[in-house]
């Protein structure tokens, strides 16, 4: 079974811009969640989803938005990118939980490396 | 929310030593405590996961350890080699549901080094 893809891995902006990066689930994975991995903060929750749904949502601003398809995909996209946004994007997909259960395990897909100058 | 802490930040051993890495969380309704390895390059992969219900986890030269009352957990790698160098990361999350979904609080990660 193939594990989770993002496209692209590596990407450079300058700052005022916008970016949209991918991730495709393991087949079958309908969960979807979103982390922010950077040297000083470490690994942060970004949101998560679930049938197109928008279940969760971390502690960030209002730039950092994202979407899921039917087919689970999912994209995420930061609009007027700063200097900070530069990190390590990374997707993790599973099995949606059932309310109240305990969490599914998450799967890490290689991440996108953005830069912002 | 949850806060997790990880110690040591860094652990450097001998091929052959065993290596330990601590955790502790804050929230008493954690319930799922997952370990990734992250190399390079890469994402991270999980390694081993315990849930609260039971008290220890094991997969050949992996363990985990849980213990709830003192809220805390560790990762013991037996026989290190040298590719178990990598950067460890535990996390916490409680049941499933409302802002609980999806969402892993991660320690700040431990560099372990394994000298040949």
């Amino acid at each position: 079974k193939a594990g989770v893809t993002q496209t692209p891995r590596y990407l450079i902006k300058t700052r005022g811009q916008q970016v949209t990066l991918s991730c495709s689930p393991i087949s079958g994975h309908r969960s979807v969640s979103w982390y922010q991995q950077t040297p000083g903060q470490g690994l942060q929750f970004l949101f998560e989803y679930f049938s197109e749904t928008q279940r969760n949502k971390g502690n960030f601003p209002g730039r950092f938005s994202g979407r899921q398809f039917s087919n689970s995909r999912s994209e995420m996209n930061v609009s007027t990118l700063e200097l900070g946004d530069s990190a390590l994007y990374l997707c993790a997909s599973s099995h949606s939980p059932l309310a109240g259960g305990f969490q599914e395990t998450q799967y890490f897909g290689p991440g996108t490396r953005l830069l912002v100058l | 929310g949850e806060n997790v802490e990880q110690h040591p930040s860094t652990l450097s051993v001998q091929e052959g030593d065993s290596a330990v890495i601590k955790c502790t969380y804050s929230d008493s309704a954690s319930n799922y405590f997952p370990w990734y390895k992250q190399e390079l390059g890469k994402g991270p992969q999980l390694i081993i996961d315990i849930r609260s219900n039971v008290g220890e986890k094991k997969d050949q030269r992996i363990a985990v350890t849980l213990n709830k009352t003192a809220k805390h957990f560790s990762l013991h790698i037996t026989e290190t080699q040298p590719e178990d160098s990598a950067v460890y990361f535990c996390a916490a999350t409680r049941r499933a549901g409302g802002t609980s979904y999806g969402k892993l609080t991660f320690g700040q990660g431990t560099i372990l080094t394994v000298h040949p």
